[in-house]
């Protein structure tokens, strides 16, 4: 059974406007990571934030983690048409590099 | 940075038969690897990881088998496909080499789409 449950599974919002995303998790994590994925193509890393960890932010994303809820947020700010993809969240339980993926939140960025 | 080759980018086999896709990395010697696949709208399924030459972890029973020949040489077979079997199969290197994470993240390959008719 998958670890991560993204939610919403799909979004559709204009340029500019501002992409939020949720992931809930079951297990006690040692990290959560976002990846997003082009259509058809390799998911690339974009953050990783850690258990300890609250908040963190690269560029225009925003994530969160909230443990006791065992939840996690990722915001794109002022988003682009370029940053139409799917994003993932995966979890690290072992820290042996055996993520759990969620299903992913499918993201559209009309011009 | 770590760079990750995949072939074929697509393939379109018949039930029954075998399948080999190849996974090469460059850069860290001893690089722990993984073969993932994702069905069709669904997150990713861990397959199986390698932290050296002969060493294979199998995450799920599976048609599948994986073999680490060469220390960045990675490969996924099966010997007859099934329909199930269809999806986008993604080769990716975790950060460190030998079982040892210097860095959690993962670098994917660009991925395989394998139909099985």
């Amino acid at each position: 059974s998958q670890q991560g449950e993204e939610d919403p599974q799909a979004l559709s919002i204009q340029e500019g406007e501002n992409a939020t995303m949720n992931c809930s998790y079951k297990t006690s994590i040692n990290n959560l990571q976002w990846y997003r994925q082009n259509s058809g193509r390799g998911l690339v890393h974009l953050i990783l934030i850690r258990s300890n960890e609250r908040e963190k932010h690269s560029g225009r994303l925003r994530v969160t983690l909230d443990t006791s809820k065992k939840s996690s947020s990722l915001l794109i700010t002022a988003s682009r048409a370029a940053d139409t993809a799917s994003y993932f969240c995966a979890t690290d339980v072992n820290s042996w590099g055996k993520l759990q993926f969620g299903a992913g939140t499918q993201v559209v960025v009309t011009p | 940075s770590q760079t990750i080759h995949q072939w074929p980018a697509t393939l379109v086999q018949p039930v029954g038969s075998p399948l080999s896709l190849e996974c090469t990395v460059e850069g860290t010697s001893n690089p722990n690897l993984y073969w993932y696949r994702q069905a069709a709208g669904r997150g990713l399924q861990l397959l199986f990881y390698s932290v050296g030459i002969g060493q294979i972890s199998s995450e799920v029973p599976q048609n599948l088998s994986a073999s680490r020949p060469q220390d960045r040489q990675f490969i996924l077979s099966s010997k007859k496909l099934l329909l199930s079997d269809s999806g986008f199969y993604l080769c990716a290197q975790g950060g460190g080499s030998g079982g040892v994470f210097t860095d959690e993240k993962l670098f994917f390959g660009s991925g395989t789409q394998l139909s099985v008719l």
